[in-house]
């Protein structure tokens, strides 16, 4: 069965540094989507993402994050200045239309120190 | 603005019982509801979803679900658990128009005891 994958698994940051997270969506998906998750707390939305440009985002997506597809395959999610509370696990997602629900990755989980 | 409340932070049964997960959603349109489960150390796996027609619907590991639209509910029901169903359990809702986003609920920690 097709997966979404990312990479790493884990990552760990120094406070203040730019951090990539990527992600290999479904191949034949258009629409690419980043979630996160604090430790136990809900699944929050951050971005979508359709032909090529952000088609809508979060308030917690601000200056610091930004989205690219610099490929055909893969879907980055960078930080720019990473802080203590962007600690968090990180999910891609992918979808065909959002009829069909959502195909999450197993996620980043990214720890600033 | 859409919003999904799941009344049960934790819920503990024991192994073969049958359990309810609750799910409520609010929003003034259409919308489409799915559950997600999500296994220790690993990301979300979609259960089920409804979008439209029957209001039962049934998905992978025996789960079902029902769409209540007077109650704006969507519970999600199992006769009979095992353990392996020890997992975090999450609703979430996509509103029939505009936004390609899901809102997900707070989740839900099963616990299945022998």
């Amino acid at each position: 069965e097709p997966e979404v994958t990312q990479t790493p698994s884990h990552q760990v940051t120094q406070m203040g540094q730019e951090v990539i997270l990527r992600c290999v969506p479904i191949s034949n998906h258009l629409y690419f989507y980043w979630y996160r998750q604090i430790l136990g707390q809900k699944v929050e939305f951050l971005v979508s993402f359709y032909n090529n440009e952000i088609s809508e985002k979060s308030e917690i997506f601000d200056d610091q994050f930004s989205v690219e597809r610099p490929d055909g395959s893969n879907f980055t999610l960078k930080i720019r200045s990473t802080k203590l509370e962007d600690s968090a696990m990180y999910f891609c997602a992918s979808s065909e239309s959002r009829l069909y629900g959502y195909t999450f990755g197993s996620g980043t989980r990214l720890t600033v120190v | 603005a859409q919003s999904v409340t799941q009344l049960d932070s934790q819920v503990p049964v024991f192994e073969e019982a049958p359990v309810e997960l609750r799910c409520n959603y609010s929003s003034s349109v259409s919308v489409y509801l799915f559950w997600y489960v999500q296994y220790p150390n690993q990301g979300l796996q979609l259960l089920l979803k409804y979008l439209s027609g029957s209001t039962l619907v049934k998905g992978i590991n025996g789960f079902e679900a029902e769409f209540n639209k007077s109650q704006t509910s969507f519970h999600l029901r199992k006769p009979s658990v095992h353990i392996s169903d020890t997992a975090e359990y999450f609703c979430a809702v996509n509103i029939n128009q505009g936004a390609q986003k899901l809102v997900f609920g707070q989740g839900t920690r099963l616990t299945i005891n022998p």
